[in-house]
């Protein structure tokens, strides 16, 4: 059973850049798997950040596209986001998931809260 | 993007009833629909994916149905753990997106 536990700063300050890494346990990032970033505003719905292939094909969201980076780290077994210029508007948990057709397995999330 | 609109936003049930939860595409997503549940502080859960293929482990009083636009989300005999929030999502193309959520209260 696959595990996801993402990491990172709870704060970030406006106009800065939030960075979290996901470390993937119980299996690994080059299966025949895509792996995504997904957040959730508090109080709110969900939104799809991107996605990531192990040879480093992505897809992101249009209206994010312009500020993300997701990579990932296959010595490391481990997954990485990165936003930059955020606002309070980025305020969410945010959560990394295994992508089988659906979203299958999803990490605990992590709350990040910008902020000066 | 694809808008995913879900109705009702907030249901109210009592133990034993049957839901039904309705998820609409603004356009053909073909069967590329998910369904998740999430209670609060946790992450969502995958209950049905390509809209009516019941996920491992998920009780068989859940069941998906639909094609196209038009989805939804049944729960036979609603029990005491499935008070919680629900989405659908569509996979189909990018960017996927979540419908809103449906909120299942006691009534």
């Amino acid at each position: 059973q696959v595990q996801l536990q993402e990491s990172g700063p709870g704060l970030v300050k406006p106009s800065g850049t939030l960075s979290l890494t996901c470390a993937v346990s119980g299996g690994s990032i080059i299966n025949s798997n895509w792996w995504s970033w997904v957040r959730q505003s508090p109080g709110k719905g969900l939104e799809w950040i991107g996605e990531i292939y192990h040879t480093g094909s992505s897809n992101y969201n249009p209206s994010l596209k312009s500020r993300v980076t997701i990579s990932a780290d296959k010595s490391k077994n481990q997954l990485s986001l990165r936003l930059s210029s955020v606002t309070a508007a980025d305020t969410a948990v945010y959560y990394c998931a295994r992508v089988v057709g659906a979203i299958d397995s999803w990490g605990q999330g992590t709350l990040v809260t910008v902020s000066s | 993007d694809i808008q995913m609109t879900q109705s009702p936003s907030t249901l109210s049930a009592s133990v034993g009833d049957r839901v039904t939860i309705t998820c609409r595409a603004s356009q053909s997503i073909s069967s590329w629909l998910a369904w998740y549940q999430q209670k609060p502080g946790k992450a969502p859960k995958l209950l049905i994916y390509k809209a009516s293929s019941l996920e491992s482990g998920v009780p068989t009083r859940f069941s998906g149905s639909g094609s196209g636009t038009e989805f939804t989300l049944t729960i036979s005999s609603l029990q005491p753990d499935d008070f919680a929030t629900y989405y659908c999502q569509q996979y189909n193309s990018y960017s996927w997106t979540f419908g809103q959520g449906t909120k299942v209260e006691v009534k």
